[in-house]
Order: structure tokens, then sequence, then C-alpha cells
């Protein structure tokens, strides 16, 4: 079965150093990747997805990720976090059967962007 | 465009008693989801319909949970009667469904449940 696997809860972090926000994957298949944000008492918003071709996706916001299939890994990074991007991220999986976007969530990284 | 539409953003509930959320999807799209996430987790799929018709509710808990979309547009979800543990947000979501597995995913606010 897909799973998918944020490896930390919580990231505190300065603002305009770098981050990275790790996530893994397990499937036996091809799969789509995605991240979304999600600011306090707000829904999800898309920040990038993979489908295909290019490993390095860039998003909005300044975000970008890489696809590592050999690691099965899709980690979020920007180069320089503002106070702004506080907020919790979610790394998905669709699990592409059924002829859908079947999505497949991480527990979440709450990002905590320090002045 | 207008984006996905929830109501209402909170309730407060004794156990026991019923309560239903709203879901207005972005105009055009054919397919929409509701999802549960619990406190400090990812969002769970709980029932996804194309157009009218419910084509995957396997995570939803039957006995106490029910939903529709009558004429494919609005959606409503019920829980009769709720229980401290259905404390939560739950999340609407719409897609065109018109890309299949690369279809993106649309969210709503959320309706925050709180059973007391």
């Amino acid at each position: 079965a897909q799973s998918v696997t944020q490896l930390d809860s919580q990231v505190p972090v300065f603002e305009e150093a770098p981050v990275e926000l790790r996530c893994n994957y397990s499937s036996s298949v091809s799969v789509y990747l995605f991240w979304y944000v999600q600011y306090p008492n707000q829904g999800l918003q898309l920040l990038l997805k993979y489908l295909s071709g290019s490993t390095l996706v860039k998003g909005i916001n300044g975000f970008e990720a890489e696809f590592n299939k050999s690691q099965t890994s899709f980690h979020l990074r920007k180069p320089s976090v503002h106070i702004s991007d506080t907020a919790e991220y979610f790394c998905a999986v669709s699990l592409g059967s059924g002829g859908y976007n079947k999505l497949i969530f991480g527990a979440g990284t709450r990002l905590a962007v320090h002045p | 465009e207008a984006g996905v539409v929830q109501s209402p953003r909170y309730k407060i509930i004794e156990k026991k008693q019923p309560v239903a959320f709203w879901c207005n999807p972005i105009s055009g799209h054919n397919t929409l989801y509701w999802y549960l996430q619990n406190l400090g987790q990812g969002p769970e799929l709980l029932i996804r319909y194309e157009n009218e018709e419910a084509v995957d509710d396997s995570q939803l808990p039957k006995d106490r949970f029910s939903a529709e979309r009558l004429k494919g547009v609005d959606s409503t979800l019920k829980i009769q009667p709720a229980e401290l543990g259905d404390s939560a947000v739950y999340l609407c979501a719409s897609s065109r469904g018109t890309s299949g597995t690369r279809d993106t995913q649309y969210f709503g606010p959320g309706t925050r449940l709180t059973v007391l």
C-alpha cells in the first residue's frame, strides 16, 4: 500500500535562512507527487506538483521540490524564507489508480519562521 | 474564479446531536471530495463524487455519516448522531474531473467541528 512519510513534524528556522522539508513515499507503481500548504484556519493550497518530465519542480512563493525516484523522496526547499511562510506543509502522493487523482497525505510539517 | 465555499466555518455541538456541512465546488468542477482532517494529521478521503454519483465511499462510516450531491453541484455531509471522536476539520475539495490522475484538487477552508 502507498504511504507518505514526512520526516519532521516541526521545523523552526530564522527568517531569510534556507529550509528543506523532507518527504518520502512508498509505492510499487509510478506516482504523482504534490506539496500543499495550509495557513492557519484556511484550506490547503497547492504549492507544486510533479507529474512527469524534469525532476526539479518549481512552485509558487519561491518553493521548489526535487523528485528522486531512487530514494523515493520529494523534498521541498526554499532558499530564503519569510515570516509569511509560517504554515503547515503537506506532502501527498497520488495513487494514480481507478482513473482519478486519489491523494494520500503525509502527517504534515509545521514550518515556524522566526525573526 | 471563486474558490470552494464551505459553511459553516465553525460548529460546536453536544454529542448525540446531528450536524451538517455544506460545500459549493468551483464552477464547472465535476468531481467533489470530502476529507476528514484530525488534529496533527493530513486529510483522509471520506467520499468522492463524480457529478451526482458517489464513486468512492469506502472510507465513509456509514452507520452515522451520510452525504449527498443533488444535481451534481452542491454537496452536504451529515453526521447523526455525532460522537466526541468526530471533532475534526471537514474539508471539501473539487477538481475538473477531466484529467484523471493528473487532476488538481482545490480545497475549501474547511469546517471545524467540536463535539462536547
